[in-house]
């Protein structure tokens, strides 16, 4: 298994740009999130899913979409780029609701954004 | 949501045993207390969940109180590569019941030193 794979590694955008980040697993996990992590501080919830067709809002839901049509993908929309989103972008999976395995999050390797 | 509150920082010395406490006062009945660790430019990697009483595994315990209003996550004999930032979680991920959503603080940067 390749676990939590998250594309592209690095990427700079202008302000006002769009784009999407890129996150898969392939471990038929229900749950999955996007955290967004800024130099020196904490994780924040930006989106999540409980599934396929199933979308909440985290803490810090704006400026950014998604969407999740297959378990396996679950893609973050940054919709006009602010520098105020420079950060490091971190998507996780866990298996699902009723088990105490659903605190077992697995998280990608990130993606670093800057926007200038 | 359950808030969380644990020490920004601690230091320590190799070999020695490492015990980080995290405050939870509003934590609700259905809720678990998770722990992760987190070295630079890395994500979160989950080291061990538990709902009441002690838990131990391979890496770590985790003890938590009667009341489970505090638990402490206790590491055994640490060495360099445990400086990490290690975080504590209070949530209940039981779909439609109370909340989906599990929230990282800010966490406490453990410094190992030799």
């Amino acid at each position: 298994n390749a676990g939590v794979t998250q594309t592209p590694k690095f990427q700079v955008l202008k302000t006002g740009q769009s784009m999407t980040l890129q996150c898969a697993q392939d471990m038929n996990h229900e749950y999955m999130s996007w955290y967004r992590q800024d130099p020196g501080m904490g994780l924040r919830l930006i989106h999540y899913s409980v599934g396929a067709g199933i979308t909440d809002q985290g803490e810090v839901p704006n400026g950014y979409n998604v969407s999740r049509s297959t378990t396996e993908d679950f893609p973050l929309r940054l919709l006009s780029a602010a520098p105020s989103q420079t950060s490091v972008y971190f998507c996780a999976s866990s298996p699902g609701s009723g088990r105490p395995s659903s605190y077992e999050q697995y998280f990608g390797p990130g993606t670093r954004l800057t926007v200038t | 949501l359950a808030k969380t509150t644990q020490p920004i920082s601690m230091d320590s010395y190799e070999g020695q045993e490492v015990n980080i406490t995290c405050s939870h006062n509003n934590i609700a009945t259905n809720d678990y207390i998770t722990w992760y660790q987190q070295f630079p430019s890395q994500g979160p990697r989950f080291i061990i969940q538990g709902y009441k009483t002690k838990v131990t595994n391979e890496v770590a315990s985790l003890f938590i109180p009667a009341d489970r209003k505090s638990s402490t996550l206790s590491l055994p004999r640490v060495s360099l590569s445990d400086t990490a930032v290690y975080y504590c979680l209070v949530g209940d991920v039981n779909y439609g019941g109370a909340t989906n959503k599990l929230i990282f603080g800010t966490g406490t940067l453990l410094a190992v030193q030799p």
